[in-house]
């Protein structure tokens, strides 16, 4: 089972360059989001997507944009990269049907910006 | 201020040691409450999940929630070196997808 796969898995961006990291899940999910990871910071959530067709903005939106292509991929794109994005990014993907429904998440994608 | 606070640690426990991590919130329309375990280099997984005040026991760990004061604790018994990892606290408002984390606390278990 694929569950949730993000590519790239390691990126290395310059200053003002542009990417899109990819997202799909194979477990016919309506919701999906993506986050970053830095120490100390914990997971915090950049945009989300509740169902096909729908994104919100999460807590730390800017400088990020968001495809829900279908319901099956979510991308993230980074139009000017910027040394502050140098992060660990995750996808993941639940259900929808209910707040209380488990998360799976990719194994992350590696993005340093020089 | 963050809606989910956690202390990032490290903690650090000798084997066998009973561990207590703990998280704070400022919404009160946050009703799901998750424990997520994320070892390192890996995506979070899933420990444990409540809905609303009480507690729930799964083997060596327990969650519990206490909505009054907005304050929710995972406790390990009997700590191996396998619990090695770090801990998310999430959250989830009622009838909503949005699903926030806390800084995740580190937890160190040594033979």
């Amino acid at each position: 089972n694929a569950g949730v796969t993000q590519t790239p898995k390691f990126q290395v961006l310059k200053t003002g360059q542009s990417m899109t990291l990819q997202c799909a899940q194979d477990m016919n999910h309506n919701s999906m989001y993506w986050y970053r990871q830095d120490p100390g910071m914990g997971l915090r959530l950049i945009y989300y997507s509740a169902s096909e067709g729908t994104t919100d903005k999460g807590e730390v939106p800017n400088g990020y944009n968001v495809s829900r292509l279908n319901k099956r991929e979510f991308s993230l794109r980074l139009e000017s990269a910027a040394p502050s994005q140098t992060s660990v990014y995750f996808c993941a993907s639940r259900t929808g049907t209910g707040a209380n429904t488990e998360a799976f998440f990719g194994q992350g994608t590696r993005l340093t910006v020089v | 201020q963050k809606e989910v606070e956690q202390d990032p640690g490290p903690l650090s426990v000798p084997e066998g040691a009973i561990v207590s991590l703990n998280c704070t919130y400022s919404n009160s329309a946050f009703q799901y409450f998750m424990w997520y375990r994320q070892y390192s280099r890996k995506g979070p997984e899933l420990l444990m999940y409540t809905y609303s005040s009480g507690n729930k026991e799964d083997g060596r760990f327990t969650a519990q929630v206490d909505k009054s004061s907005k304050y929710i604790s995972l406790f390990i018994r009997d700590s191996q070196p396998s619990d090695s990892a770090t801990y998310l606290c999430a959250m989830s408002p009622g009838g909503y997808n949005k699903l926030i984390f806390g800084a995740g606390t580190r937890l160190a278990v040594h033979p």
